[in-house]
């Protein structure tokens, strides 16, 4: 199975601040990924698909970028709402994994 | 807009059958266009992919091996629904269970998520 590593796995910033995290996949995927967003007691919610691509509905400060091995989710301008936990997922090959994910807390 | 709706119990005894439905509103089950899967959180797992029923032209079915020998997804199409059984429980299988959409649409990442269940695994 594909193995994905986040990094880093806590992270604490501010308000406005401009944050960006890594994923990191143990081969090759080309831009089969996805981002998430977790809330406490609610299911994920899909920021982002195949590397790049915003979910309809998702602010335009969410972006992703990256392919290959190597990817990252960046928030322009981190607003309260997003304090949260985010999770990449690969699906390009079965079965889909996820990774352990990157908690961003209020600094 | 896509609606999951999960309902099963919250406790299993070891050893029984976790069943769960999860009922489909906005889409079809049967739709050429979507995959439906079952994906499970833990604590210690954190989040796994455990399966997916999907209808190109006839039924298709993935598992992950962990739990390929007592898993079965199967789609209801006369409720618009698709459900989760895994068997021989044991509290290694307690996480909240999700059911979840992958969308064609969006390269199969799972786009919309039904609300979640706790099942927990005990006597």
């Amino acid at each position: 199975d594909i193995q994905l590593t986040h990094s880093p796995s806590f992270l604490s910033a501010s308000v406005g601040d401009r944050v960006t995290m890594t994923c990191r996949a143990s081969q090759g995927i080309s831009s089969s990924l996805a981002w998430y967003q977790q809330k406490p007691g609610k299911a994920p919610k899909l920021l982002i698909y195949a590397a790049s691509t915003v979910q309809s509905g998702v602010p335009s400060r969410f972006s992703g970028s990256g392919s290959g091995t190597e990817f990252t989710l960046t928030i322009s301008s981190l607003q309260p709402e997003d304090f949260a936990t985010y999770y990449c997922q690969q699906l390009n090959s079965y079965p889909t994994t996820f990774g352990g994910g990157t908690k961003v807390e209020i600094k | 807009q896509v609606q999951l709706q999960q309902s099963g119990p919250g406790l299993v005894k070891p050893s029984q059958t976790l069943s769960l439905t999860c009922a489909i509103s906005g889409d079809s089950v049967s739709s050429n266009r979507a995959a439906w899967n079952w994906i499970r959180q833990s604590p210690s797992r954190g989040l796994e992919w455990l399966g997916r029923t999907y209808y190109r032209s006839k039924w298709f079915n993935d598992y992950t091996m962990s739990v390929k020998s007592r898993i079965s997804i199967n789609p209801d199409t006369s409720k618009n629904q698709f459900s989760l059984q895994l068997s021989s429980v044991t509290p290694e299988d307690t996480a909240v269970y999700y059911c979840a959409r992958g969308g064609v649409a969006a390269a199969g990442a799972l786009d919309f998520w039904g609300q979640g269940t706790l099942v927990t695994v005990s006597s």
